[in-house]
């Protein structure tokens, strides 16, 4: 069936760079797009990205200037890079697998059980 | 960026009662729009898009409907397991954006 797991540091300190992998299972990131999503605690839900079937992305014009994802389709998994962490990064970091097939905005009809990533010193 | 503003924030009500809640859009979406209940500690489920049609395995009890800026989402003969945070999602334009969501709880 279809899973998404992300995984990645807890913790991470104030100006450093956060990484996290998204492994999906039960389809292909070439035959589907896989968004990254995050979530402030208690506070609602903010798309950050998108990796296409093709490999290229698209990005939140408010991150991305600090935002990178990338992709190994051999290993399933799919990568989120964002440096300059602040405070205000603390958040739920979930992937999530696109239901469109074209290069459309799109709802996200699976998603991984989410990472919790605390900015701090 | 469209804007979702979706309400009530927070809502109480009875098992067996039927509850609504709206988003609306900041422009016309043209029906561009998913509904997601999460539960606490647990990740969004999709539970409509294209504005009204059910996703797989959703009980009935749940339906959408709506067009333009306005949508609703209609929870029939609440029951326990539907507390939880429910958010509506527009994916008629870059970037998609959520409502800030509903907290619906039992009275």
């Amino acid at each position: 069936q279809v899973q998404l797991k992300e995984s990645g540091p807890g913790l991470v300190q104030p100006s450093q760079t956060l990484s996290l992998t998204c492994t999906v299972s039960g389809f292909s990131l070439t035959s589907y797009h896989v968004s990254w999503v995050r979530q402030p605690p208690g506070k609602g839900l903010e798309w950050m990205g998108v990796i296409w079937t093709g490999g290229s992305t698209a990005y939140n014009s408010l991150l991305k200037s600090r935002l990178s994802i990338s992709r190994d389709t051999s290993k399933s998994q799919v990568f989120l890079k964002m440096n300059s962490l602040q405070t205000e990064d603390t958040a739920t970091y979930y992937c999530a697998r696109d239901r469109y097939y074209g290069y459309t905005p799109s709802y996200f009809d699976y998603w991984g059980q989410g990472v919790m990533v605390t900015v701090s010193s | 960026d469209i804007q979702m503003t979706q309400s009530p924030a927070s809502l109480s009500a009875s098992l067996g009662e039927t509850v609504t809640i709206e988003c609306r859009a900041s422009e016309d979406i043209y029906n561009g729009l998913a509904w997601y209940q999460q539960k606490p500690g647990k990740s969004p489920q999709l539970l409509i898009y294209n504005a009204n049609s059910l996703h797989t395995g959703v009980p009935s009890r749940f339906s959408g409907s709506g067009s333009g800026t306005q949508y609703s989402l209609k929870i029939n003969s609440l029951q326990s397991e539907d507390v939880a945070s429910y958010f509506c999602q527009q994916y008629y334009d870059y970037p998609p954006t959520f409502g800030a969501g509903t907290k619906l709880e039992l009275k």
